[in-house]
């Protein structure tokens, strides 16, 4: 069964840049029947989506972000990373690592996703 | 970007009651590009229906999602308690976007 679970540090200083990687275990990253991504959660809000990643290192990105953020893939370690720069107060949220499920060629919907880590932003 | 709607906020039923969820998109979009997501306290989101209508696998079948266009629901049949959770739609016709959730309290 296949698992993801985020991992990085839980504290970032305001313009420092937030940093995780979400290792997949259960099955191989390079498939090509699915993009892997990254939603967030603000505490007490609703969920978006940062952005996703095929394994060939196309990149898709919310427009909101994309100035600041940079997602990357691993096949040799099985895993893909965030990198978001820059960041505020606003940045503070649980963010998911999650599969998507390849629907017409696009980004699809997220039938896998991690347990979550929460990154505060705070000095 | 399309906006996802979602009524009511909140929604108080007792169990085995029909709970009616509605999201309304600001432009049209095909059917394969909508799902439903459950979220318990605490808890990552759950896959419950892609496609406005599949059930993702291990969804009871209570669990119901229809419509076309901008206006899709999902419809829980008969409520459980189990079924206390916020409940969110979701596109993917081009930059994902969630709509604001539906809280489903059981009485």
């Amino acid at each position: 069964q296949l698992q993801l679970q985020e991992s990085g540090p839980g504290l970032v200083k305001p313009s420092e840049t937030l940093s995780l990687t979400c290792p997949v275990s259960g099955g191989s990253i390079d498939r090509n029947s699915y993009y892997w991504g990254w939603i967030r959660q603000p505490p007490g809000k609703g969920l978006e989506w940062i952005g996703s990643i095929y394994y060939d290192g196309s990149t898709y990105y919310n427009p909101s972000l994309e100035r600041r953020v940079t997602i990357s893939v691993d096949t040799s370690k099985n895993q893909f990373s965030l990198k978001l720069t820059s960041v505020t107060a606003a940045d503070t949220a649980v963010y998911y690592c999650t599969r998507h499920v390849r629907v017409l060629e696009w980004v699809g919907y997220m039938d896998v996703w991690g347990k979550g880590t929460t990154v505060t932003v705070s000095s | 970007e399309i906006v996802l709607t979602q009524s009511p906020v909140t929604l108080s039923l007792s169990p085995g009651e029909r709970a009616t969820l509605s999201c309304r998109a600001s432009q049209s979009f095909s059917t394969t590009y909508l799902a439903w997501y459950q979220q318990k306290p605490g808890q990552a989101p759950r896959l419950l229906i892609h496609g406005a209508s599949s059930r993702a696998t291990g969804i009871p079948d209570r669990f119901s999602g229809s419509g076309s266009g901008t206006d899709f629901t999902l419809t829980i049949s008969s409520l459980e308690p189990e079924d206390s959770a916020v409940y969110y739609c979701q596109q993917c016709g081009g930059a994902l976007t969630f709509g604001g959730g539906t809280k489903v309290e059981i009485k």
